[in-house]
């Protein structure tokens, strides 16, 4: 399993663009890289996946550099709403061992 | 949302006693997961099903058995209660793609 190293926590203010990195250095060839954002007292929701390159859907954009042991979710103008924990989770599809790191406590201030 | 169902959503129950969780899905989704989440140790995987009575153990699997005699329900025991099991425990289902989570079921062992 590919482990995903994310930094604990972050504080960013209304509006701005903000930029959550994940490291997974031992990602293999056939692993996709996903991410999901958790509310207080939820379950993690799916945000965007992606294999190589750029992903950009309606929520986020993904950015992923061509030795794929990083990858970069960017939150455009983010509100108080988006204040979550972020995961990033490496595997393939059909990984059935997908292991979740401690994730990324987002912060929104006014 | 994905059509995930946990019952119950909250319980508390006395060291000792047996307990169960169960998670039913209307996707008919061939992957099904059990995590637990705890503060400081974000998402662990406890024990998940490839198909009907195929299941295999995750991480966190001790205390902890599992049961899935149709495609639509995985179910999770605690056969002996202890008081490290109070924990949120999150159902969650794939398609070999993209995993979705239920709302989460909190157990209070006391």
């Amino acid at each position: 399993l590919a482990k995903t190293t994310q930094p604990i926590s972050m504080d960013s203010y209304e509006g701005q663009e903000v930029n959550i990195t994940c490291s997974h250095n031992n990602i293999a060839t056939n692993d996709y890289i996903t991410w999901y954002q958790q509310f207080p007292s939820q379950g993690p929701r799916f945000i965007i996946q992606g294999y190589k390159t750029k992903v950009t859907n309606e929520v986020a954009s993904l950015f992923i550099p061509a030795d794929r042991k990083s990858s970069t979710l960017s939150l455009p103008r983010v509100s108080l709403s988006d204040t979550a924990v972020y995961y990033c989770l490496v595997g393939d599809n059909g990984n059935n061992r997908l292991a979740f790191g401690k994730g990324n406590q987002v912060v929104v201030i006014p | 949302d994905a059509g995930i169902t946990q019952s119950p959503r909250h319980k508390v129950t006395e060291t000792g006693t047996p307990v169960t969780l169960r998670c039913h899905q209307t996707e008919n989704h061939r992957y099904m997961y059990w995590y637990r989440q705890d503060p400081g140790h974000g998402l662990r995987l406890i024990h998940y099903s490839y198909g009907v009575k195929d299941t295999d153990k995750g991480e966190v699997s001790d205390g902890y058995s599992v049961s899935r005699s149709k495609t639509e329900d995985f179910l999770l025991t605690l056969e002996s209660a202890t008081s490290s099991q109070t924990s949120v425990y999150f159902c969650a289902i794939s398609d070999g793609n993209t995993i979705y989570f239920g709302e989460g079921s909190w157990l209070t062992v006391v």
